[in-house]
């Protein structure tokens, strides 16, 4: 399969722990996005990378959120003291391109509850 | 409130009909809207996009027009099959003279085929 993938699919936490997800882009993309997606809503964006620069976060990307790209490859997503209010979806894209508009392609998503 | 989020518009159809999708967007400076399809439990799918510069623009079984005097975005499936059930989101892109990063996403609308 040469789509983007995340893993894991499906992760039930309580709150306080740390959880952390995984992203793989198609191998040829060097953009890579992270969104968030609650029931009944589109997806919402959190931050993306080129290539290794973060280059922009949103201001939903509190404190207790952090993504990696260390080389520019696959990306981490990295929620610290989980609360209720952080059950969503998680979904990863990655797109070619730098300074024009290129079609982002979707993960399958984390889904994430924290009990 | 969270209830809100959750009554989606609906377009319930018959296998065969014609489908129409609505969608109102905010930013008039955006440079691309895109057209998802996002399945139950899957990743958002590219449709079709169009940009700001074009007022229609034709797929396979799918047509998109933009009117940007309304900021009205419009998704016409021809002769629509029960696997086109789904939630469909329009989704908007860059701003002219800026850099082509995150996806802004409206309001989805849930369409279901009737058989």
């Amino acid at each position: 399969d040469t789509g983007v993938s995340q893993d894991p699919r499906h992760k039930i936490t309580k709150r306080g722990q740390n959880v952390t997800f995984r992203c793989d882009p198609i191998s040829e993309h060097n953009r890579l996005y992270w969104y968030r997606q609650t029931l009944g809503q589109g997806p919402e964006f959190l931050t993306y990378f080129q290539n290794e620069a973060q280059l922009e976060k949103s201001r939903l990307l509190s404190d207790r959120f952090s993504a990696e790209r260390p080389k520019g490859s696959f990306s981490t997503l990295e929620i610290q003291r989980t609360e209720q209010g952080d059950s969503a979806m998680y979904l990863c894209a990655s797109s070619l391109g730098a300074t024009t508009y290129n079609e982002q392609f979707f993960g399958p998503g984390t889904r994430l509850t924290v009990l | 409130g969270e209830s809100v989020g959750l009554h989606l518009p609906t377009l319930s159809v018959q296998e065969g009909d014609n489908s129409i999708i609505n969608c109102a967007y905010s930013n008039s400076a955006s440079d691309y809207f895109i057209w998802y399809k996002q399945e139950s439990g899957k990743g958002p799918q590219f449709i079709i996009d169009i940009r700001s510069n074009m007022d229609k623009r034709q797929g396979q079984r799918v047509t998109v027009l933009l009117n940007k005097t309304v900021k009205h975005l419009s998704l016409q499936i021809a002769a629509t099959q029960p696997g086109d059930s789904a939630v469909y989101f329009c989704a908007e892109n860059g701003q002219i003279g800026t850099s082509y990063g995150k996806l802004t996403f409206g309001q989805g609308t849930i369409l279901t085929v009737h058989p």
